[in-house]
């Protein structure tokens, strides 16, 4: 059973605009979310994180949301640059427990010129 | 659908003996699968691609002959760490794809400590 889910699989986004990507989870025990990218070839670098007792972190360009209720986050990247086109990675743990860490599928990001 | 199991999770072993950590794919073919290594800063860093039937391609600075890589079938591919130190601790994680235009699919990871 798929504890983090990335039901998007791709994303197309036109250059400057905003682009959402979303997550959601199964797992209410999980305290840490993060998001990481991953261009072809190269293994996945870290983005961004956020903490269960948090509902939002910012950090430049890309800003993370949680809803814990809905068991629901989401990375937004604003404005968007052709740079960011690769895949994103959701991916959560139990940071006081187990540091192992579950992967959703990943969205493949397109930013459109 | 798309599930990669990995095991062991965890695994303490002593100082120079060898630990083979498998990575499976469950309901799909894996033509490709990627082992990677979490350093500190959340970073995954790729070890190596491996391509079933054929020998595995590592990333600069990886040592082939510490890291054994062995895809043999189209669903399962290990890695052995051999004559483990230390500083081998990590925490080491797979993927698999049947098409890397796709998408990926993540092992759950295996937390190795040597001591």
């Amino acid at each position: 059973d798929q504890q983090v889910k990335q039901n998007s699989p791709s994303l197309s986004v036109q250059e400057g605009r905003i682009s959402i990507l979303n997550c959601d989870y199964t797992n209410s025990m999980f305290d840490y979310f993060l998001w990481y990218k991953k261009y072809p070839a190269e293994g996945p670098t870290f983005l961004i994180s956020i903490s269960s007792i948090k509902d939002k972190n910012e950090d430049g360009r890309f800003t993370v949301f949680l809803n814990k209720s809905a068991k629901h986050l989401s990375l937004h990247i604003v404005p968007s640059q052709p740079g960011d086109s690769a895949v994103y990675f959701c991916a959560a743990s139990l940071m006081n427990r187990d540091d192992k860490i579950i992967f959703g599928k990943g969205t493949r990001l397109h930013i459109l010129p | 659908g798309a599930v990669v199991s990995q095991h062991p999770s965890r695994v303490i072993c002593k100082s120079g003996t060898s630990v083979k950590i498998e990575c499976r794919s469950l309901d799909f073919q894996a033509t490709t699968m990627f082992w990677y290594r979490q350093f500190p800063k959340q970073s995954l860093m790729l070890m190596a691609t491996s391509n079933e039937g054929s020998k595995a391609t590592y990333e600069q600075g990886v040592e082939k002959d510490k890291f054994l890589i062995n895809h043999a079938s189209l669903t399962l591919s290990t890695l052995t760490v051999t004559s483990a130190h230390p500083e081998d601790s990590s925490f080491y994680i797979c993927s698999a794809s049947s098409d890397v235009n796709y998408g990926y699919t993540f092992g759950s990871g295996t937390r190795l400590t040597v001591v």
